[in-house]
């Protein structure tokens, strides 16, 4: 039973750019939920996405959207990326009903 | 508010020895809470939760203990490992319409052998 998967597992943009990263959930997940964690922080969240709408979001500019698919996988897009967006994104998984959030190896942006 | 922080940013530990790593919150209105263990370059793991209508939760060598008086919680770890090294995270989530995990900025806990 595979858990929760991100790809890629290295990004390295530059300022400007847009990117996307991926999210599959852990099997019979149904609820996604992204964080950024710079180094040295605790995960801050981003946004959760729930029968592919986002359900909730957290202090994060409009360049950060996201995106829910019928297969609950899941996309984060930055766009106009800042030095300062270098960071661990991390995708959380959720069981139907459940608060319980699994969370994948991560992302790691570098923005140049 | 809502503010999960942790008393002491790093625990050395000899191994075989018991660690007890500390969180304090301060949104009163959370129910829900989860410590992960996260390794170097590795996503947080998932160790144990506890709800607000419990005092104490015990896992495999980890329990979970819940002050709701004073807002706090901690994790034991029992025969502390050079394999439980790493950064311990404390989260809180308030239910309700909150779905949102806030997380404090961990203690990092190495063990010597």
């Amino acid at each position: 039973d595979a858990g929760v998967t991100q790809s890629p597992t290295h990004l390295i943009k530059t300022r400007g750019q847009q990117v996307t990263l991926r999210c599959s959930p852990k099997s019979g997940h149904d609820t996604v939920s992204w964080y950024q964690q710079a180094l040295g922080q605790g995960p801050q969240f981003i946004f959760q996405y729930y029968e592919e709408e986002e359900r909730q979001r957290g202090n994060f500019p409009d360049r950060f959207s996201g995106h829910q698919f019928p297969n609950y996988s899941s996309e984060l897009n930055v766009n106009a990326l800042l030095l300062g967006d270098s960071a661990l994104y991390l995708c959380a998984s959720s069981p139907p009903g459940g608060t319980e959030q699994f969370f994948g190896p991560g992302t790691r942006l570098t923005v140049l | 508010g809502e503010n999960v922080g942790l008393h002491l940013p790093t625990l050395s530990v000899q191994e075989g020895d018991n660690s007890i790593i500390n969180c304090a919150y301060s949104n009163s209105a959370s129910d829900y809470f989860i410590w992960y263990k996260q390794e170097s370059g590795k996503g947080p793991q998932f160790i144990i939760d506890i709800r607000s209508n419990m005092d104490k939760r015990q896992g495999q060598r980890v329990t979970v203990l819940l002050n709701k008086t004073v807002k706090h919680l901690s994790l034991q770890i029992a025969a502390t490992q050079p394999g439980d090294s790493a950064v311990y995270f404390c989260a809180e989530n308030s239910g309700g319409s909150n779905y949102k995990l806030t997380f404090g900025k961990g203690t990092l806990l190495t063990v010597n052998p």
